[in-house]
């Protein structure tokens, strides 16, 4: 069974330009997660999908972040424009169930570097 | 709010000797409690979780946790290093609002020698 897969592994873009990472939860999981790691900093709460509603945005920086997930299944999250701030490694996480202590399980990760 | 700390950015140890990652936390409530791993180019990976069951906890690669209330720690630990144990391992508490929401700590560095 395939995991929580990440695209792209790394992007490498320029201030004022558009990115777009993609995740694909494992298949089955209504709950989705987006977290990242700035610089040096520990790993954030982004927020959290169930099904392609959003159960809780909290996390998101500011407006120039979008996040969607059409029909349920994979999601997308957009940075535009980018800001030498939004450098890091953006993570996805699925899980079966949403409550407290479910074991969530994350993919490799997205490593951005905006310059 | 619940929040972790780790208390050491780097533990280094031979091969072979135990490996001890600490961990504080802090909550109002009995929390659920994790600890996962990050290889080189992997993904985070759990190893084991603390949820209000026994308070010694097995995870995978024979590592074990103590959930210590008294002392408000989660402490990782296995007997013996193995070179492929070098990895960066993060502290989680997952905060009490119904649902999934993860507040990890700034993880632990472990390097291990020959």
């Amino acid at each position: 069974e395939a995991g929580v897969t990440q695209f792209p592994s790394h992007s490498v873009i320029e201030k004022g330009q558009t990115v777009t990472l993609r995740c694909d939860p494992i298949s089955g999981h209504d709950n989705l997660y987006w977290y990242r790691r700035v610089m040096g900093k520990e790993i954030k709460f982004l927020l959290h999908f169930v099904k392609e509603s959003k159960q809780d945005e909290s996390g998101m920086p500011n407006n120039r972040f979008l996040a969607e997930r059409t029909g349920g299944t994979y999601s997308t999250l957009k940075v535009q424009p980018a800001e030498l701030e939004d450098s890091g490694v953006y993570f996805c996480a699925s899980s079966l169930l949403m409550l407290e202590g479910t074991e969530a399980f994350f993919g490799q990760g997205t490593r951005l570097t905006v310059v | 709010a619940q929040s972790v700390t780790q208390l050491d950015s780097h533990v280094s140890v031979s091969e072979g000797t135990p490996v001890l990652l600490r961990c504080n936390y802090s909550s109002s409530y009995s929390p659920s409690l994790f600890w996962y791993v990050q290889h080189p180019n992997k993904g985070l990976q759990l190893l084991l979780k603390y949820t209000s069951a026994a308070t010694l906890v097995k995870g995978i690669n024979g590592f074990e946790a103590e959930f210590k209330k008294s002392e408000t720690s989660f402490h990782l630990t296995k007997p013996s290093a193995h070179m492929s144990d070098a990895a960066e391992y993060f502290c989680v508490v997952s905060v009490n609002t119904g649902f999934q929401k993860l507040v990890f700590g700034t993880g632990t560095r472990l390097l291990v020698s020959p």
